[in-house]
């Protein structure tokens, strides 16, 4: 068990709609990453929250946006859903801004999209 | 442009022989280098990691990996494989500095297979 939390575990739903991803992180971490794995992309890294502000971008779409509250945990919207979307969706913590690479992965976040 | 290339998609291996996961990199300068393994259902765990020094490097589990920078290559090796460690394994690189050392570059994995 990483610590990190992530909610729902699955999730299926049509394109089109709207969808929030949960993370709560491991007690103490300020650091939240969301990452996306799907078959043919692999894992890709979309956003980097520390401390309730946003701290780096990658290949995330305009459709997705993310926040980090106050108690830590982070939320990922994915709106206007494609089948394209379909993926694992996970969420990492940290200490500070990556500790070195030392993520700790929850267990992901499996949407499907159809 | 930076990236990871694992050019085994899938390995298998008899219980009790050794293992060598390959692992080439494409990166401006030396980055952090990490291999992570995640059985089915379950999310990311970090086996080891490489920042600098010894180019041998020790991780949990058994397993080690060799740094070697003529050939931009960090391969994961195992001596004697346990059915238990069946499981996909990633290779990843990340910014030796800066405030985004956590954003990582993964390799497409490498699903490892265990023969009894």
């Amino acid at each position: 068990d990483s610590g990190v939390t992530q909610t729902p575990k699955h999730l299926i739903t049509a394109t089109g709609q709207r969808v929030t991803l949960r993370c709560s992180p491991r007690s103490g971490d300020l650091s939240v990453y969301w990452y996306q794995q799907s078959l043919d992309q692999g894992l890709q890294f979309l956003i980097q929250y520390y401390n309730g502000e946003e701290r780096a971008k990658g290949n995330i779409l305009e459709r997705f946006s993310a926040q980090q509250f106050p108690d830590l945990h982070s939320e990922l919207n994915l709106s206007s859903l494609e089948l394209g979307d379909s993926a694992l969706y996970f969420c990492a913590s940290s200490v500070r801004g990556g500790q070195q690479g030392e993520l700790f992965f929850g267990e992901g976040s499996r949407l499907t999209v159809l | 442009a930076q990236s990871v290339t694992q050019p085994d998609i899938h390995i298998t291996v008899s219980e009790g022989a050794s293992l060598e996961l390959r692992c080439n990199y494409s990166y401006g300068a030396t980055p952090y280098l990490f291999w992570y393994v995640q059985s089915p259902g379950q999310g990311l765990q970090l086996l080891l990691k490489y920042f600098s020094g010894d180019t041998l490097v020790q991780g949990i589990k058994g397993f080690e990996a060799e740094f070697k920078r003529s050939q931009s290559s960090f391969n994961l090796r195992k001596p004697s494989v346990h059915w238990s460690d069946a499981a996909e394994y990633f290779c990843a690189v990340g910014a030796p500095y800066g405030g985004s050392q956590g954003n990582l570059i993964f390799g497409k994995g490498t699903k490892l297979s265990v023969k009894p």
